[in-house]
């Protein structure tokens, strides 16, 4: 069985500070780790994944993300925010085992003000 | 235009009156799946199927149907529906499953469905 925990609902942030959206995952087996984005009424986009290799991942709009095994984290930065990047985002695992099989966290609300 | 498309894009029902929601996608892709979204709970995955008459289960697939007969296709049927059944769907696709690498899941824009 495989979980995902977002530690943080909502994160609010003034325009051009850094932000960080914490994800921690639970899983028996190795796992693939994935970020996605969904703007307003909208579906979801992917920003970034960790598939293997370099644990830091970079991906689009300037975010990154960087897998730490030990800690079973995969947590998503980015250094300066725009107001556009006003949206939810998910935090989601896939175990190696099962690819198919995708298990997302509960989101993450980021409010950019200016 | 490469997309996935969905129909019916909004819909309102009554329980126990049969629906399929449909899911279409352009891309030769031989991986699609199913999402529910409901505030506070993020996605959950009801089926998926890695290609062509492969299906499994997901993290919630009671009181759902799914078939693939044909790569871009894939229907998600609610033989009975249940009020607790009302929220927002999401189908996807990609080339492969989701851990490849140059593969991308693409998301259809969503089917919003009231049971009452």
């Amino acid at each position: 069985a495989q979980s995902v925990t977002q530690l943080d609902s909502q994160v609010p942030v003034f325009e051009e500070a850094p932000v960080e959206l914490r994800c921690n995952y639970s899983s028996s087996v190795s796992v693939y780790l994935f970020w996605y984005v969904q703007y307003p009424n909208q579906g979801l986009q992917l920003l970034l994944k960790y598939l293997s290799g370099s644990t830091l991942v970079k991906g689009i709009n300037g975010f990154e993300a960087e897998f730490n095994k030990s800690q079973t984290s995969f947590h998503l930065r980015k250094p300066s925010v725009h107001i556009s990047d006003t949206a939810e985002y998910f935090c989601a695992v896939s175990a190696r085992t099962n690819a198919g099989k995708s298990t997302f966290g509960d989101g993450t609300t980021l409010t950019v003000k200016p | 235009e490469a997309q996935v498309t969905q129909n019916p894009r909004y819909l309102i029902t009554v329980t126990g009156k049969k629906l399929t929601v449909t899911c279409s996608q352009n891309m030769n892709h031989e991986y699609m799946s199913w999402y529910r979204q409901d505030p506070g709970l993020g996605l959950r995955q009801i089926y998926y199927s890695m290609n062509v008459e492969v299906t499994d289960k997901g993290d919630v697939p009671e009181g759902y149907k799914v078939s693939r007969k044909e790569k871009r296709n894939f229907p998600l049927i609610l033989e009975s529906p249940s009020p607790n059944q009302t929220s927002l769907y999401f189908c996807a696709s990609s080339l492969y499953g989701p851990g490849q690498n140059n593969n991308e899941q693409f998301f259809g824009p969503g089917t919003r469905l009231t049971v009452l």
